[in-house]
């Protein structure tokens, strides 16, 4: 079984700040996890994955995420934030075999400060 | 670019009527999905499809709850007869073969009255 807890469903930084949102994860085999953001009244895009390769993963439009097993987290960072990034952000994890469903967490809205 | 397409945007039905959900998958790919959002939760998984057949479902999808690959580029979600619960954004995703990211559609909003 796997499970995501996302921390914070709700994050406001301001403009040029750093961006982090926390997102912790179960999986009784190995995991892929992924980070999904969602604009207002769009689907979900996805911003970067971890399959087991590099723990350190580069995504879109600036964002990155960092795997650590040991604490079992994959939490999203961004050096800079931009008024473009207000959105809504979902953690989501896979198993690394099979039909590979997502399960998502909560979700995370990101408001930007001007 | 590629891109999942769902149809339609947004759909409003009585209660106990069937509704089709369709989506159009990105043409090399072979896994498919269905996932639904009611508002303010989070994404859940419904069923995922290869080979055409059911490859895993949840408990969500009950016996009200069909997929079928009619064609080769369309896969659609139905609901027998809906339920006011129902009410939510159902999102199409498609995966490619030895692939581990699935790309999603635009989502259809449901809304049951």
């Amino acid at each position: 079984a796997q499970s995501v807890t996302q921390l914070g469903s709700h994050v406001s930084v301001s403009e040029g700040a750093l961006v982090l949102l926390r997102c912790n994860y179960s999986s009784s085999v190995p995991p892929y996890l992924f980070w999904y953001v969602q604009y207002p009244n769009q689907g979900l895009q996805l911003l970067l994955k971890y399959t087991s390769a590099a723990t350190l993963v580069k995504g879109i439009n600036g964002f990155e995420a960092e795997f650590k097993k040991s604490e079992t987290s994959f939490h999203l960072t961004k050096p800079s934030a931009h008024m473009s990034d207000a959105a809504e952000y979902f953690c989501a994890v896979s198993a690394n075999f099979g039909n590979e469903k997502l399960t998502f967490g909560t979700g995370t809205r990101l408001t930007i400060i001007p | 670019e590629p891109e999942v397409t769902q149809t339609p945007s947004h759909q409003v039905t009585q209660m106990g009527q069937e509704v089709i959900l369709r989506c159009v998958p990105i043409s090399n790919h072979l896994y498919f999905y269905w996932y639904r959002q009611i508002l303010g939760q989070k994404v859940e998984f419904l069923v995922s499809f290869y080979n055409n057949e059911i490859s895993e479902k949840s408990e969500i999808f009950d016996d009200q709850f069909s997929v079928e690959r009619p064609d080769g580029s369309n896969f659609t979600l139905k609901i027998r007869s809906t339920k006011l619960e129902d009410s939510a954004m159902y999102f199409c995703a498609s995966r490619a073969l030895r692939a581990s990211e699935q790309f999603f559609g635009p989502g259809t909003r449901l809304t049951v009255l």
